[in-house]
């Protein structure tokens, strides 16, 4: 899983601030995950894209909160006027295909003070 | 509802024991997935299971898939400290619903030298 990369790998922000997590796949992938843990928890669906389109946003809350995946550069996941609750490690995978076997990157662990 | 139920939630045993933990779910399954994840890294995938009745062997850890490919499981043999971690299973393709991986909350295991 080394070669999914993100950072940063740890992000503080205070609430209002919006925080940008950042995800760059392995090398031939064009198809990215991102997926949020909290404390003692399983990774929870947030969004799934390929270069330039959102396939699947089912697991993403309504507000707030955005992704892409543009054309060239890394995937953004995007939150806007954070909260306590934003507080999480959020993990981005990549896959060659569709929902093949996914590679995790190490996440961003975001602390909202 | 959690869709994969994993147990033990936590287990702690000493070096050279024997253990099994479960995934099981109601949902059928297209595949399954287990990682181990160590505190503060992201998920490392372990081994994919896709035909109902499959084992497969990684040096001291044996997988397999249920007959109806709804549930699995994860037996090492002779547990190491190193095998401490938490193992998670992953789910794709659930009867009825969509191809994301559905993860489980995972079993946090302890091996004590």
């Amino acid at each position: 899983n080394a070669g999914v990369m993100q950072n940063p790998r740890h992000l503080v922000r205070r609430r209002g601030q919006e925080a940008r997590l950042r995800c760059s796949p392995m090398k031939g992938h064009s198809h990215v995950y991102w997926y949020r843990q909290l404390p003692e928890e399983g990774l929870k669906f947030m969004v799934y894209l390929q270069k330039e389109n959102i396939i699947d946003e089912s697991g993403m809350p309504k507000e707030r909160f955005s992704a892409e995946f543009p054309k060239e550069g890394p995937s953004i996941l995007r939150i806007q006027q954070v909260v306590r609750g934003d507080s999480a490690a959020y993990f981005c995978a990549s896959s060659p295909l569709h929902y093949t076997e996914a590679f995790f990157g190490q996440g961003t662990r975001l602390t909202v003070v | 509802t959690q869709l994969l139920e994993q147990s033990p939630q936590f287990l702690s045993i000493q070096e050279g024991e024997n253990l099994t933990v479960y995934c099981n779910s109601s949902s059928v399954f297209s595949s399954l997935q287990w990682y181990r994840q160590e505190p503060g890294e992201g998920p490392v995938l372990l081994v994919t299971v896709v035909t109902g009745g499959e084992v497969k062997k990684l040096k001291r850890l044996t997988f397999q898939f249920g007959d109806a490919r709804k549930d699995s499981s994860l037996h090492i043999t002779a547990a190491q400290p190193g095998d401490t971690g938490l193992y998670l299973c992953a789910g794709q393709g659930a009867q009825g619903g969509s191809e994301k991986l559905v993860f489980g909350k995972g079993t946090k295991l302890t091996v004590n030298p």
